[in-house]
């Protein structure tokens, strides 16, 4: 199994507090995401991360932020939590990009806004 | 978005029974991903396939990618009560380096 660790495994929090999520890898893979899942929806791309400082949005980045300063760190940050992003959150790392793109997901955090 | 279409979205089996299920889209895909997810747990890559036609197994899963590159299949033959779980399909589509489609999952329960 690929080195990903997610913390923390589980979190209640208020709507309107800032909630950070952290997502370790010690696999040195240079690509790392952010993914929601909800029932109904699947796997959802949050943000996604190619290199150190090197990040983009996914289809459902509103409401998120992110950074990465070391390879191995990639924090997902909800300024403000509202109810609406509930949800269980995977990390997933990939060593390469395009057609070769399989990527290993961490053990997930679920959130709980109330 | 792009959407993959998996079904069946769940399935009840007797234990060594084989079983099937599959993604379909109408765009072409380069690669194709297999994952299982247990409760409380994250996907796990099973397989993953990069040619049309490709057929490849781990054990006693089998899947293929398929020859128009809009579909796959995974087979688990002789099921046996661990591989109760979320089966999902994923699919990277052309020119989308980073970004791969999910299926919405195959929930499948082995009765013993």
């Amino acid at each position: 199994d690929a080195g990903i660790t997610q913390s923390p495994r589980h979190k209640v929090t208020e709507t309107g507090t800032p909630v950070t999520l952290r997502c370790h890898q010690t696999e040195n893979h240079r690509y790392m995401y952010w993914y929601r899942q909800d029932p109904g929806h699947g796997l959802r791309l949050i943000h996604y991360s190619y290199g150190v400082k090197d990040t983009d949005k996914g289809e459902v980045s509103d409401g998120y932020s992110v950074s990465r300063s070391k390879t191995e760190d990639f924090l997902l940050t909800l300024e403000s939590a509202t109810s609406s992003q509930t949800s269980v959150y995977f990390c997933a790392i990939s060593w390469t990009s395009g057609a070769y793109n399989e990527q290993f997901f961490g053990p997930g955090t679920r959130l709980t806004v109330l | 978005g792009q959407q993959l279409n998996q079904s069946p979205q769940s399935m009840f089996i007797q234990e060594g029974e084989d079983v099937s299920m599959n993604c379909t889209s109408s765009s072409i895909f380069n690669t194709w991903l297999w994952y299982k997810q247990d409760p409380g747990e994250g996907p796990v890559l099973l397989i993953a396939l990069y040619k049309a036609g490709e057929l490849t197994s781990n054990g006693r899963l089998t899947a293929q990618f398929g020859i128009t590159r809009k579909d796959s299949f995974l087979n688990i033959s002789a099921s046996i009560p661990s591989d109760v779980g979320i089966y999902f399909c994923a699919g990277q589509l052309p020119g989308s380096n980073y970004k791969l489609t999910f299926g919405k999952g195959t929930l499948l329960t082995v009765n013993p």
